[in-house]
């Protein structure tokens, strides 16, 4: 079992529609997770974090997570075309963080 | 602010010989970290520094990768010799945190990348 799973996609959604995204972990003492997006050929940037259990909200993007059942999920409100991208999921202990091989995400005009 | 910088940006080299990539993180960043990311894959950690001193670097091919962090600013990652299966870009990344004692809550910022070919 990997320790950050992600399903690898793609992931094609209509423009304006909901994407969702979602990662499990292993790690049952893992305390903080973040959301990067990294567009092809470029590197990764933060979308978002997440801590604690519950619904975190930044605009479009709302990042859940359910520490119970070792999940952690992004939804994309009202997709664009140029949220095509490699979504990775970020989960960290202390000072480890790894990192998921990402879903890829393709937001069709 | 300054972001984390990276160079070179592109590298092709032979296999058997020998390359090195530097990185100058965001000023006052204590964590950095090496990355490489084969295509299609996430960023596999090779070694993370706090401040000048490693603090994981389980996953560095010990035999031909080494790393530097002097005085805890500027780093430099070597591979030697150099194989075909390094192909990847090399990720510089780093990051406030100081580990449990931060509450781990600080997220990595990364330099644009080296990409790598081995021939």
């Amino acid at each position: 079992q990997k320790e950050v799973e992600q399903n690898s996609g793609p992931l094609s959604v209509p423009e304006g529609a909901i994407a969702s995204l979602n990662c499990t972990y292993s790690d049952r003492g893992s305390q903080s997770f973040f959301w990067y997006r990294q567009y092809s050929g470029k590197s990764p940037e933060l979308i978002m974090f997440i801590y604690s259990n519950g619904d975190k909200e930044d605009g479009r993007f709302t990042a859940q997570l359910n520490k119970a059942s070792q999940y952690v999920s992004l939804l994309i409100r009202d997709s664009q075309p140029s949220d095509s991208a490699t979504y990775l999921c970020a989960v960290k202990r202390g000072f480890k963080t790894i990192f998921g091989a990402g879903t890829r995400l393709f937001v069709k005009a | 602010e300054a972001g984390v910088a990276q160079s070179p940006r592109y590298k092709i080299i032979e296999k058997r010989q020998s390359v090195a990539f530097w990185c100058n993180p965001i000023s006052g960043h204590a964590t950095l970290y090496w990355y490489q990311q084969i295509l299609g894959q996430g960023p596999k950690l090779l070694i993370q520094f706090q401040n000048n001193g490693v603090v994981d670097d389980s996953q560095l091919p010990k035999d031909r990768f080494s790393a530097e962090r002097l005085k805890g600013v500027d780093s430099t990652l070597k591979i030697q010799p150099a194989k075909l299966e390094d192909s990847a870009v090399y990720l510089c990344a780093s990051s406030l945190d100081l580990g449990a004692s931060s509450g781990g809550r600080h997220e990595q910022y990364f330099g644009p990348g080296t990409r790598l070919t081995v021939t």
